[in-house]
C-alpha cells in the first residue's frame, strides 16, 4: 500500500540552526502538506504545495519557512533558523481526494 | 469560518463495547470532506475514514463508520467491538474550500479514547 515517508523521525537541534525535514509523498498525488502539531495540541495547518509552488500559507509559515520539491519526489521543509518554539511534530501530507500522512518527524530544539 | 469541534477531551469504553466520538463542523460551503484519524501514542496520523458532503450512505471502514448529519453538521465516529489497540488520540478534520481551493484540512481539538480490559 503506498504511504508517505518522512525522515527523520527524531531531530534534535541548537536554537539558531537551520534543519531539513524531507518527504517522500504518495507517487501520483498532486497535493502536497506540511503540517504541525506541538505537544498536547492540534495538528496545523502550515502550507500547501500544488504544481511546484506554494498555493496557500498559515501565518505560521513565516519567512524562516520554505518548501521545496527539488526532484520531483521529495517534498521538504526547510527551518532557517530554529527557535525554541519550533519544537513540534511535523507532518507531511499528500491528497488527490483522501489525504494520508507520513509518520511525522518530532523537532526538538534545545 | 470554517471550524470542526470535537467536544470530549477523554473517552474510556470497555473492551468489546462500541464507543461514539463526537464531531461538529461549521461551513458555509456545500462541498466538503470530514476525515477521522487515529494517532497513536507513537505519533502517527493513521487515516481511518472518509466522507464526502454529497454522500448519501454513511462511510464504513471495517469496525469503523462514521454517522454523518448532514443538517446537525455532525460527522460522529462510531468504533464497533473496542479492542486495546483503539487506545489513542482520535482527530477529527474537514476539507472544504474556504476562502481557498487547496486542501488543507482544518483540524478539531481531538479526543482521547482509553479502552478497559
Amino acid at each position: 500500500e503506498p504511504e508517505v515517508t518522512q525522515t527523520p523521525s527524531h531531530q534534535v537541534t541548537q536554537m539558531g540552526q537551520e534543519v531539513i525535514l524531507r518527504c517522500v509523498p504518495i507517487s501520483n498525488h498532486l497535493y502536497f502538506y506540511w503540517y504541525r502539531q506541538i505537544l498536547g495540541q492540534k495538528v496545523e495547518f502550515l502550507v500547501s504545495f500544488y504544481n511546484n509552488e506554494i498555493s496557500e500559507k498559515s501565518e505560521i509559515f513565516d519567512d524562516q519557512f520554505s518548501v521545496e520539491r527539488p526532484d520531483g519526489s521529495n517534498f521538504t521543509l526547510k527551518i532557517r533558523s530554529t527557535k525554541l518554539e519550533d519544537s513540534a511534530m511535523y507532518f507531511c501530507a499528500s491528497s488527490q481526494i483522501l489525504a494520508f500522512f507520513g509518520q511525522g518527524t518530532r523537532l526538538t530544539v534545545v | 469560518a470554517q471550524k470542526i469541534t470535537q467536544t470530549q477531551p477523554g473517552m474510556f469504553v470497555q473492551e468489546k463495547e462500541a464507543v461514539t466520538l463526537d464531531c461538529t463542523y461549521d461551513t458555509s460551503d456545500q462541498s466538503y470532506g470530514l476525515f477521522w484519524y487515529k494517532q497513536p501514542s507513537s505519533g502517527e496520523m493513521i487515516f481511518l475514514i472518509y466522507q464526502g458532503s454529497y454522500d448519501e450512505q454513511n462511510a464504513t471502514e471495517g469496525r469503523y463508520s462514521l454517522n454523518f448529519q448532514k443538517a446537525r453538521k455532525s460527522a460522529n465516529l462510531v468504533i464497533s467491538a473496542s479492542q486495546l489497540g483503539d487506545s489513542a488520540m482520535y482527530f477529527c478534520a474537514m476539507r472544504d474550500k474556504g476562502s481557498s481551493n487547496t486542501g488543507k484540512l482544518i483540524f478539531g481539538q481531538g479526543t482521547t479514547l482509553q479502552v478497559k480490559p
